[in-house]
């Protein structure tokens, strides 16, 4: 298996500028976690999804962030419009119930920098 | 918010030294996990202890889980300049959410 696949790995946009980060999880993984890592913060649990659905959206900071997953092979987060306090790096993340002893499995990241 | 507190928040040791780091948190838990993340990339799983769990080993990782104290450790024993990296500890909630929240971090750096 590939892993966790995320893109793009780096995206530079202007503010006010829509933007779409895109997730495939693992194959056969029925919880999908959306992470934001900055050096102020730390990682922030932003939403997961259970067999496709959300069931935690509380850590979306504002309106402008939404998340999808319409089919268990992809998810997006989408950020409209993009600030520059939005830069961080946001993390996908995948996990199985049945395997939960083997924790997540993360993606390599998104670098986002809103200028 | 951040459930899980690491100490200390780096760390530099040389190579074959052992490498110490606590992670302590707020409320009761299910299970807590370690996780290692090297510069730019992402988080790759350790180690997964119970709650009911004192203590679990994994080639030179050990992990103990004092719940009384609410307080974990990750020891790396015979650390090399490969271990070099930020350790997390991560922790879920007694609700079974089946989601986790992640500690501050600490950076370890192995001399070579």
């Amino acid at each position: 298996d590939a892993g966790v696949i995320q893109s793009p790995r780096h995206e530079v946009t202007e503010m006010g500028q829509e933007v779409t980060l895109r997730c495939k999880p693992i194959s056969g993984h029925d919880y999908l976690f959306w992470y934001r890592q900055t050096m102020m913060r730390g990682l922030e649990l932003l939403i997961y999804f259970n067999n496709n659905v959300p069931i935690d959206d509380s850590g979306m900071p504002e309106d402008r962030f939404s998340a999808k997953m319409p089919n268990a092979s992809f998810s997006t987060l989408k950020i409209q419009p993009s600030e520059p306090r939005d830069s961080a790096v946001y993390f996908c993340a995948s996990s199985s119930t049945g395997t939960a002893t083997y924790g997540y499995t993360f993606g390599s990241g998104t670098r986002l920098t809103v200028v | 918010s951040q459930q899980g507190e690491e100490d200390p928040q780096a760390l530099s040791i040389q190579e074959g030294e052992n490498a110490t780091m606590n992670c302590s948190y707020k409320t009761s838990i299910n299970n807590l996990q370690w996780y290692r993340q090297n510069s730019g990339r992402g988080l790759v799983h350790l180690i997964l202890i119970r709650s009911n769990e004192r203590e679990k080993h994994s080639g030179r990782l050990r992990v103990t889980l004092d719940t009384s104290k609410k307080s974990s450790s990750l020891l790396i024993t015979a650390s090399r300049a490969a271990d070099t990296a930020s350790y997390f500890c991560a922790t879920d909630s007694p609700s079974g959410t089946y989601k986790y929240i992640f500690g501050t971090g600490t950076r370890l750096k192995v001399l070579a």
